[in-house]
């Protein structure tokens, strides 16, 4: 699976949206980008993935550049249950066979009221 | 129930009991992982059941931990002699196993604290 990169921590407002960026700069053409989240003393909760198309669906919306090198993940209203661990993976994702997930350190995001 | 389920939430025990963690995926989830997840850690992969289909049992940490998952629903998540390092947050994961991507569907966890 690609690398990928995130800031460590980001704060935003109640109500704002969040902005979430992760570098995957060496991305293959079948991998997908996959964010996930991890709520305090709650177990990883799946948002959204993408292969290239911008996606948006409930949770959130994912923004992947032209040349695929990066993402964005956007909370379009932030309110305080979103403070979490943010991860962003990249991988083939088939949906076939053993995909156990890796997740790297994440950014850490607070709401703030 | 809509969600993936694990019990007990919390398990406290001493060091050398056997103790037997449970989860009951989402219905038709033909694939489930166990994982665990040290304080501040990352997922630690240790076991993956897909169907009828041998399971991968690649990242259970010594033969002191084993798994079984009866008629592809219901997994039990077994620790025989425990030890203080077994002290982590137990999950496990369920996905519906079809192309176009894999998302897993996480239950809450069981908290396991071996004194």
């Amino acid at each position: 699976d690609a690398k990928t990169t995130q800031p460590t921590s980001m704060d935003c407002a109640e109500g704002r949206a969040a902005n979430l960026p992760c570098n995957h700069s060496t991305i293959s053409g079948n991998e997908y980008v996959y964010w996930y989240r991890q709520i305090h003393s709650q177990g990883p909760q799946y948002i959204i993935h993408g292969l290239k198309n911008n996606e948006t669906n409930e949770m959130a919306s994912l923004i992947i550049t032209e040349d695929r090198k990066s993402s964005t993940l956007i909370l379009p209203h932030a309110t305080l249950r979103d403070t979490a661990v943010y991860y962003c993976i990249v991988r083939v994702g088939s949906g076939f066979g053993n995909e156990k997930l890796t997740f790297g350190t994440g950014t850490r995001l607070t709401i703030i009221p | 129930g809509a969600g993936v389920s694990q019990s007990p939430s919390n398990k406290v025990t001493e060091k050398g009991k056997d103790v037997e963690l449970r989860c009951d995926p989402i219905s038709g989830h033909t694939a489930l992982y166990w994982y665990r997840q040290s304080l501040g850690q990352g997922l630690e992969f240790l076991i993956y059941f897909q169907g009828n289909s041998a399971p991968d049992k690649s990242g259970l940490p010594s033969d002191r931990f084993s798994a079984e998952r009866t008629g592809g629903s219901v997994s039990t998540l077994t620790i025989q002699r425990t030890q203080q390092e077994d002290s982590a947050v137990y999950l496990c994961a369920g996905d519906r196993d079809s192309s176009g991507g894999n998302t897993q569907y996480f239950g809450p966890g069981t908290r396991l604290t071996v004194l």
